[in-house]
């Protein structure tokens, strides 16, 4: 198994409260990834880092940051939550950014 | 706009019999195509994968096929088992990130 964890595994948050989900890897993988998946749309890129300070947006980053400071850690943020936003999270990592990715075991947010 | 596309949400094959699953694509330039497979409550795990410049990869009973000029792979399950029972995605590589399809969520039946 690769080494990733999220946290938190399960969180229910109001509108408009802030949220920081985690993502920690322990394989020294230069990329990293957060996807949502939600139903009738699969998995979409929500933002992704190419390494410690570089993050670009993916295909739905509206209303999230991210931020990653250190090689390990990648962190998604949504500023102010809105029930859009109730989704499993999952992050990724890659050694080389393409082909195979490895996941974890996801977040599930439930925005009220 | 969905770059990545699996028209069908569900298939239901009996054991034993050959799974089929399909995934239609826009980009021309995606170099890499993949497959991965996911079980409830879990993160998807990387099953078999092939370079655009190959028409077919195959690791034991999962096969894939790509073919270029129709924009289209699918993914055979020979013989399908209970176990394979998932939601299957298909994915492209874009660069530096990984583009997914919606998913077909299989079901094998005894």
């Amino acid at each position: 198994d690769a080494g990733i964890t999220q946290s938190p595994r399960h969180k229910v948050t109001e509108t408009g409260t802030p949220v920081t989900l985690r993502c920690h890897q322990t394989e020294n993988h230069r990329y990293m990834y957060w996807y949502r998946q939600d139903p009738g749309h699969g998995l979409r890129l929500i933002h992704y880092s190419y390494g410690v300070k570089d993050t670009d947006k993916g295909e739905v980053s509206d209303g999230y940051s991210v931020s990653r400071s250190k090689t390990e850690d990648f962190l998604l943020t949504l500023e102010s939550a809105t029930s859009s936003q109730t989704s499993v999270y999952f992050c990724a990592i890659s050694y080389r950014g393409t082909g195979e990715l490895f996941f974890g075991e996801g977040s599930r947010l439930t925005v009220l | 706009d969905q770059q990545v596309k699996q028209n069908s949400p569900s298939l239901s094959v009996q054991e034993g019999r050959i799974s089929i699953l399909n995934c239609d694509y826009t980009n021309s330039m995606f170099d890499y195509f993949l497959w991965y497979k996911k079980y409830p409550a879990e993160g998807p795990t990387f099953l078999i994968s092939i370079s655009s410049i190959k028409d077919k990869n195959e690791d034991g009973r999962f096969t894939v096929f790509l073919n270029k000029s129709a924009k289209h792979l699918s993914l055979h399950i020979v013989p399908s088992q209970p176990g394979d029972s998932a939601v299957y995605f298909c994915a492209a590589t874009d660069t530096d990130k990984l583009i997914f399809g919606t998913g077909t969520r299989l079901q094998v039946f005894p």
